[in-house]
């Protein structure tokens, strides 16, 4: 069963500290998002990407944050330093985007940062 | 930006049919209109997606009016796992999703 995979599940960290968070989108997938959810903020957009080229990041905080697809099988999310407002839960999804709408996103379980 | 306006939230007792309504009055010519389910500590996960009219699968239906400024998802006796937060999103390319409708399930 094809799934989006995404490491770590659980972060907690000290502010200052560096963080990368992983996906592994399902094979065959050419477009990746990167979300962010907060209960004050919901489900933000941070930065998608379509066949590894960024799209748009205009989501992101510059300054701190960088998103990167070193290969199809792989999406990164930095934050480096982080801070205590980073703390949230970060997904990312992938789909197969064909220009007839975006069509079905299969989302990743999350990773859950915490950062004191 | 894309934007949809959703009720915060709607209760409903199993069994019954539930109907929430979205309205993105800005919808460009080509997008879809999509809805996602979300249940806590998951990602959201993906239900329907129309341009125009009707649209059903197995799990719900989409109501779509000839304007396109509205829509109403559609789910068919309810049951207490269908408790979560409803999301409607218009886009071609990029999604956006705005607060949902946190649907709670009574027995």
């Amino acid at each position: 069963d094809a799934r989006v995979t995404q490491t770590p599940r659980d972060k907690v960290t000290e502010m200052g500290q560096e963080v990368t968070m992983r996906c592994q989108p399902i094979l065959g997938h050419n477009t990746v998002f990167w979300y962010r959810q907060t209960m004050m903020q919901g489900l933000e957009l941070l930065a998608y990407f379509r066949n590894r080229a960024p799209l748009d990041d205009s989501g992101m905080p510059k300054d701190r944050f960088s998103a990167e697809m070193p290969d199809a099988t792989l999406a990164t999310l930095k934050i480096q330093p982080s801070e205590p407002r980073d703390s949230a839960v970060y997904f990312c999804a992938s789909g197969l985007v064909s220009g007839i709408g975006a069509g079905e996103l299969f989302f990743g379980e999350g990773s859950r940062l915490t950062v004191l | 930006l894309a934007k949809t306006t959703q009720p915060i939230s709607m209760d409903s007792y199993e069994g019954q049919e539930v109907n929430i309504t979205c309205s993105h009055n800005n919808i460009a010519t080509n997008d879809y209109i999509t809805w996602y389910q979300q249940f806590p500590s998951q990602g959201p996960r993906f239900i329907i997606q129309g341009y125009k009219t009707k649209v059903t699968n197995e799990v719900a239906s989409l109501f779509i009016p000839a304007d396109r400024k509205s829509s109403t998802l559609s789910l068919p006796r309810v049951s207490l796992s269908d408790t979560a937060v409803y999301y409607c999103l218009h886009n071609t390319d990029k999604l956006i999703f705005g607060t949902g409708t946190r649907l709670q399930v009574f027995p």
